[in-house]
């Protein structure tokens, strides 16, 4: 049972350039998540899907993209890297709506992006 | 938007004292939760308090919440080296606002605990 697994963990990119982030859960949880963590602002929710199939914009959907083919799988793409995307991106993955049940939410390692 | 503000923003006791940390949220929720984060790694649940409880304890974490003034504290007892780390409350402001489907973060307190 690996849990939440992130890759690639480091990446430099130049600007333009696009990439995948890419997240998996063996815990066969509904829910996943992408979120950025910036120096003094905490995490953001930028993506999540409530199950295969179904995704939606969080707080900051700008500059990415996401699609849900399978319960285990949850890439982040970014279309066109901007030196403000440079971050830290955490996956999280729960059985529901943890917050709402009480379930716990499980992050990923997180991934560490410098765009250039 | 930060829903979550956490007080103070930095931390520093000695091993054995107890550590409190603040939030403060600023709309409707139906539960709050802390993490931890250590330097470098991905954020691990601490515990969770629905709106309708008013104190939690989980080993040496004591949770309180206060609808009313819409804040939370996180009390470690006993600290040790192993707790030095970024704590982050969270709450599910948003959902229960009708927004987004998921957790909205406060910035963090960074405890460190000398040895």
């Amino acid at each position: 049972n690996a849990g939440v697994t992130q890759t690639p963990k480091f990446q430099v990119l130049k600007t333009g350039q696009s990439m995948t982030l890419q997240c998996a859960q063996d815990m066969n949880h509904e829910y996943m998540s992408w979120y950025r963590q910036d120096p003094g602002m905490g995490l953001r929710l930028i993506h999540y899907s409530v199950g295969a199939g179904i995704t939606d914009q969080g707080e900051v959907p700008n500059g990415y993209n996401v699609s849900r083919s399978t319960t285990e799988d949850f890439p982040l793409r970014l279309l066109s890297a901007a030196p403000s995307q440079t971050s830290v991106y955490f996956c999280a993955s729960s059985y529901n709506r943890g917050w709402v049940s009480g379930n716990t939410i499980y992050f990923g390692e997180g991934s560490w992006l410098t765009v250039v | 938007s930060q829903q979550g503000e956490e007080d103070p923003q930095a931390l520093s006791i000695q091993e054995g004292e107890n550590a409190t940390m603040n939030c403060s949220y600023k709309t409707s929720i139906n539960n709050l939760q802390w993490y931890r984060q250590n330097s470098g790694r991905g954020l691990v649940h601490l515990i969770l308090i629905r709106s309708n409880e008013r104190e939690k304890h989980s080993g040496r974490l004591r949770v309180t919440l206060d609808t009313s003034k819409k804040s939370s504290s996180l009390l470690i007892t006993a600290s040790r080296a192993a707790d030095t780390a970024s704590y982050f409350c969270a709450t599910d402001a948003g959902y229960s606002g009708g927004g987004a489907d998921g957790l909205t973060f406060g910035k963090g307190t960074h405890l460190i605990i000398q040895p």
